[in-house]
């Protein structure tokens, strides 16, 4: 079936825009991750939401972020007046986890949207 | 705290060599998930393991094998007869079930910071 996919690949903006980043999930998959990879670095987790509730935004790094889900279907992070620091690759991941359960289910990732900040 | 190391910033070796990548972590926790993703110049993650705390057998995957060692708190990946194809970063992840707002729990993945492997032909 179709993998998680996300849009646009690549954004290119100016310090002080605000930009919108979209992840559709595998269907069916309730649970919805973001992640942010810097150049050469791992990935840092930014929020996390079970169906359309978020019970862990602990990695958002500043108010200028923020993320929504609909349902359990399409995400948005935005960021709102980019600064050049926020450059980096926006990752996004859903897995099958059931509110309630034991997480363990893997995380499948997307490939990505290329943020820019000039 | 939860931490993932992975010592080896890059690797490079010749096509058909064996080569090991190293991952340790650190966790209070006695339950959690150990992963390995494989990223290739195309930039999308790919999953190639998920291991959880209580199952310590390694694993063999055709060219792929896993040694998970509690006792040293790593979970090495070894690729054998290495392949050009082979050649990406390559990330080692750690989860815990962790408490959120409302009651659920989350599993965040802690990831390394990656191991570049380059194979050439």
């Amino acid at each position: 079936g179709a993998g998680v996919s996300q849009s646009p690949s690549n954004k290119v903006t100016e310090k002080g825009k605000d930009v919108e980043l979209r992840c559709d999930p595998i269907s069916g998959h309730t649970a919805l991750y973001w992640y942010r990879q810097r150049l050469g670095q791992g990935l840092e987790f930014l929020i996390y939401f079970q169906g359309n509730s978020a019970p862990d935004k602990s990695g958002l790094p500043s108010d200028r972020f923020s993320a929504e889900r609909t349902g359990e279907s399409v995400s948005t992070l935005t960021i709102q007046r980019t600064q050049q620091e926020d450059s980096a690759v926006y990752l996004c991941a859903s897995s099958l986890d059931f509110w309630g359960a034991p997480p363990a289910d893997t995380q499948y990732f997307g490939p990505g949207t290329r943020l820019t900040v000039l | 705290a939860q931490k993932v190391t992975q010592a080896q910033t890059e690797i490079s070796v010749v096509e058909k060599e064996d080569v090991t990548l190293d991952c340790v972590y650190e966790t209070r926790d006695t339950t959690y998930y150990l992963f390995w993703y494989k990223q290739p110049p195309s930039g999308e993650l790919v999953f190639l393991i998920r291991r959880n705390s209580f199952d310590e057998q390694n694993e063999i995957s055709g060219r792929y094998s896993w040694n998970f060692q509690k006792s040293t708190s790593s979970f090495n990946f070894t690729i054998t007869a290495s392949q050009v194809v082979d050649s990406a970063v390559y990330f080692c992840a750690l989860s815990e079930e962790v408490g959120g707002e409302g009651g659920g729990a989350t599993n965040k993945l802690i990831f390394g910071t990656g191991t570049l492997l380059a194979v050439q032909p």
